[in-house]
């Protein structure tokens, strides 16, 4: 069975700090993807990152950084220098191939204050 | 280029009654899925259809259903409502492996 299990519930940090959202994920399949929404209070998901379990390449894109561990099923999300506008509900998600349905962690609420 | 599009943005009904959800896919996107935001149980998969045709299903009964529409557009129908349905219900729809999601509906049940 796929499990993706974000272990920080919430977290509150202070503007500047660097704060990393870990991942954690169970599945069977070789080929899968990995993916890192967020969800301001508006409610809508926005995409952040996708990753195939054939890529483990880090990435980074501004102040977000990823770390993608297929040793330790891990795909932790990295925010450098946080901003306030950063807060939000940080969901982690896998799929086991492409059009399948997402399996989403519970969600990690970051707060960051000024 | 609009995104994912969902109406109502709120929807308030009593318990036995029916609600009905609709969303609007990205112009080429095929596939929509419906997911369940309710409080304290996180994000779960309802439905997904693609090209008409429902292709999964998540652990719902079945008085959550739904169709897709020949433009691909998607409606939600949750028949027989109780108070546990109350929930933000997003759809999403994609075309390869990226889903983009709408900003869902707030489904009232009283």
């Amino acid at each position: 069975a796929q499990k993706v299990t974000q272990a920080q519930t919430e977290i509150s940090v202070v503007e500047k700090e660097d704060v990393t959202l870990d991942c954690v994920y169970e599945t069977r399949d070789t080929t899968y993807y990995l993916f890192w929404y967020k969800q301001p209070p508006s409610g809508e998901l926005v995409f952040l990152i996708r990753r195939n379990s054939f890529d483990e390449q880090n990435e980074i894109s501004g102040r977000y950084s990823w770390n993608f561990q297929k040793s330790t099923s891990s795909f932790n999300f990295t925010i450098t220098a946080s901003q306030v506008v950063d807060s939000a509900v940080y969901f982690c998600a896998l799929s086991d191939q492409a059009g399948t349905a997402l399996i989403f962690g519970k969600g990690t609420t970051l707060s960051v204050s000024s | 280029e609009a995104g994912v599009t969902q109406s109502p943005t709120h929807l308030i009904k009593t318990r036995g009654q029916q609600a009905t959800l609709r969303c609007s896919p990205i112009s080429g996107h095929t596939s929509v899925y419906w997911y369940q935001q309710a409080l304290g149980l996180g994000l779960q998969f309802l439905l997904w259809y693609d090209e008409g045709e429902e292709r999964n299903r998540g652990n719902f009964p079945p008085r959550f259903s739904g169709r897709q529409f020949p433009n691909y557009s998607s409606e939600l129908n949750v028949n027989a409502l109780e108070l546990e349905d109350s929930a933000l219900y997003l759809c999403a729809s994609s075309l390869t492996f990226q889903a983009f999601f709408g900003q869902g509906t707030r489904l009232t049940v009283v």
